[in-house]
């Protein structure tokens, strides 16, 4: 069955980086985009950008431009997202999804979500 | 960017009602419009792909319409377990609206 096993809560100083992983499992990795979303709380859905497995290409969100780098491990089906220069505002709950590569544009498996804090 | 508007942002309803909630993108989308549910501290669930595609094990009371720039999801009759939140996304480039709560009233 197809899963996606993010890693656990992190606490971080404002400044710093956090790098968040996402393993797949069950299903073809390189066949997949795996696309980032944040979820502040109490607050909804943002789209931080996406990573083509088989390629390594990557589009980000313009807001995220220059402080987050997708990455992936093809060795062990998984999936990485940095933010560095964290704020108070990075608090959040941190999602990765897959998205088929050729075809419908959709995200049909999501992790289990990282909350990432950001405090001083 | 393309911008995505639901409405309403909450909305009240009974066990057995039949609800709508709309979205609308600043320019068009054709049909490439996505919903979905997400339930308190759980990852959000595909509902519908494409505007109206019905993603696999969601119940048929689920149904989505439109194209263009306007879109509305259905809920035929409403069950305990529909109570979340429900967010549009249009998948050009992939932002999503800010969320329909649904509540019991």
């Amino acid at each position: 069955q197809v899963q996606l096993v993010q890693s656990g809560a992190e606490v971080k100083k404002p400044g710093a980086s956090v790098k968040v992983s996402c393993k797949a499992s069950g299903y073809t990795f390189t066949g997949y985009y795996m696309h980032w979303v944040r979820q502040a709380p109490g607050q909804g859905l943002e789209w931080m950008g996406r990573i083509n497995p088989n390629s390594g290409g990557t589009n980000y969100a313009q807001k995220f431009q220059g402080r987050v780098t997708m990455t992936r491990d093809t060795s062990i089906n998984t999936a990485y997202m940095e933010l560095s220069r964290l704020r108070s505002d990075d608090t959040a709950v941190y999602y990765c999804a897959r998205d088929p590569l050729v075809g419908t544009t959709l995200f049909d498996y999501w992790g289990q979500g990282t909350l990432v804090t950001v405090s001083s | 960017d393309i911008q995505m508007t639901q409405s309403p942002s909450s909305l009240s309803a009974s066990v057995g009602d039949r609800v709508t909630i709309t979205c609308r993108a600043s320019q068009s989308i054709s049909s490439y419009l996505n919903w979905y549910q997400q339930k308190p501290g759980k990852a959000p669930k595909l509902l519908i792909y494409d505007a109206s595609s019905l993603q696999s094990g969601v119940p048929s009371r689920f149904s989505g319409s439109g194209s263009g720039t306007d879109f509305t999801l259905t809920i035929s009759s409403l069950q305990p377990e529909d109570f979340a939140a429900y967010y549009c996304q249009q998948s050009y480039s992939w932002t999503f609206g800010q969320g329909t709560k649904l509540e019991i009233k």
